[in-house]
């Protein structure tokens, strides 16, 4: 079977860091994105990790282990515009047909 | 500008009624798809499309349907068998076999029961 997971609810403080973390179980494996998605809104494509590694981009960055089914969402300096959900996606074989999201961690950035 | 259409925003749905959502891209993608949202949850998709005429159910498909006439719309009715309907609505488009592509997502709709 497929199972992703991610942590409900998370809370941090304007200006810090979080950390969000993606477990994945997944038939096969063809890369991993995070979106944010503000409530009632689409998600919007933050990162792709496709080898091992941190891949970063201003103030988010996203690192992923292969061999442990295990990624994360870095988040610095944060800011109340960063209050949302952010939704791990992995792709797994036949591309489309096996693009599977995660529940999603829904994220308070408190002043 | 480029992008995913969906409509209406906002939809409301009579019992035995069925009801059609509309989803338009001008991506130039190959692939759409249908995904459902339920307050808390992720996405589950529906159904999918790879190529015009060719779809294929996803994990949640029984009360929908779906048609892929042209390139550009992949329309969802949600029929009368969908007993529990109320829920948002995303609809994506990506480039077919890239695996570095993300899909794009339309504004959603939420639909509703009367």
């Amino acid at each position: 079977g497929q199972n992703i997971d991610q942590p409900t609810e998370m809370t941090a403080t304007e200006g810090a860091i979080v950390q969000i973390n993606c477990t994945y179980q997944t038939s096969g494996f063809n890369g991993l994105f995070w979106y944010q998605q503000h409530a009632g809104e689409a998600p919007t494509f933050l990162s792709y990790n496709v080898l091992d590694g941190l891949e970063e981009k201003g103030r988010f960055s996203s690192f992923l282990s292969r061999s442990k089914g295990y990624s994360y969402l870095l988040l610095k300096e944060l800011q109340m515009k960063d209050s949302a959900s952010y939704l791990c996606a992995v792709m797994g074989d036949n591309y489309g047909q096996n693009f599977v999201f995660g529940p999603g961690t829904r994220l308070s950035v408190l002043p | 500008d480029g992008g995913i259409t969906q409509s209406p925003k906002y939809l409301f749905r009579k019992e035995g009624q069925n009801v059609t959502l509309s989803c338009e891209q001008n991506l130039n993608h190959d692939a759409m798809y249908w995904y459902r949202q339920d307050p808390g949850q992720g996405l589950r998709l529906i159904y999918y499309s790879q190529i015009v005429n060719d779809f294929q159910k996803g994990d949640i498909a029984e009360g929908y349907s779906v048609s892929r006439e042209k390139k550009e719309s992949f329309p969802l009715t949600v029929t009368s068998a969908q007993k529990n309907p109320t829920a948002f609505y995303l609809c994506a488009s990506s480039t077919q076999g890239a695996g570095n592509q993300p899909q794009h997502f339309g504004d959603g709709t939420r639909l509703s029961i009367l």
